[in-house]
């Protein structure tokens, strides 16, 4: 059984261009959230998504937006990347009425 | 803002007990105790969660007060593979069952476990 995969595991990418981030849950999951980690500092939450509609939203820009896929898989798109965007990207899948949420290895962007 | 308070860090002997403390006073009545730990450069890992009672499972035991104001995360034989950052978080009851919202992690209690 996998667990949480995310894609790609390194990125670097220029100030401007946009970024899409991919995450598969947990086989039988059906809830994803995504979350933005700094370095030294504990994750901060992005936004989650059930039933392809975002559900909560965390404290960041548009530019940060993301979609959920009829599979349950989802995506982390953000645009005109700016240098404070380095970070690592986790996504964690659950169960909508579930208690646990399982986080993947992440996915480090750098934004030069 | 994290909802708990935790010391920055501890060390821990190699085959001992670690005991790692979690202040969350403000806790209201349909809130859970959650812990993750985080090892370097890697995802947050679950550990375990509990809403009134002690809870124990293959990897650590949670001890929560009466009051609930406060909880003990226990791992009985530390390893130094349990060296990481350990996260306690409060998270509400969803109203139809489980644990809903988002995970808001703090600062954490960087633990460092010695031979």
């Amino acid at each position: 059984d996998a667990g949480v995969t995310q894609s790609p595991t390194h990125l670097i990418k220029t100030r401007g261009q946009q970024v899409t981030l991919r995450c598969s849950p947990k086989s039988g999951h059906d809830t994803v959230s995504w979350y933005q980690q700094a370095l030294g500092q504990g994750p901060q939450f992005i936004f989650q998504y059930y039933e392809e509609e975002e559900r909560q939203r965390g404290n960041f820009p548009d530019r940060f937006s993301g979609h959920q896929f009829p599979n349950y898989s989802s995506e982390l798109n953000v645009n005109a990347l700016l240098l404070g965007d380095s970070a690592l990207y986790l996504c964690a899948s659950s169960l909508w009425y579930g208690y646990e949420q399982y986080f993947g290895p992440g996915t480090r962007l750098t934004v030069t | 803002d994290a909802k708990t308070t935790q010391p920055p860090s501890m060390d821990c002997a190699e085959g001992r007990a670690a005991n790692l403390p979690c202040n969350h006073s403000t806790i209201s009545g349909n809130e859970y105790v959650y812990w993750y730990r985080q090892i370097h450069s890697q995802g947050p890992q679950y550990i375990i969660h509990g809403l009134k009672n002690n809870e124990t499972n293959e990897m650590a035991s949670l001890i929560i007060t009466e009051d609930r104001k406060s909880s003990t995360l226990i791992l009985p034989h530390a390893t130094l593979r349990d060296t990481a950052v350990y996260y306690c978080i409060v998270r509400v009851a969803g109203n139809y069952g489980g644990s809903q919202g988002n995970l808001i992690f703090g600062k954490g209690t960087k633990l460092s476990v010695k031979p």
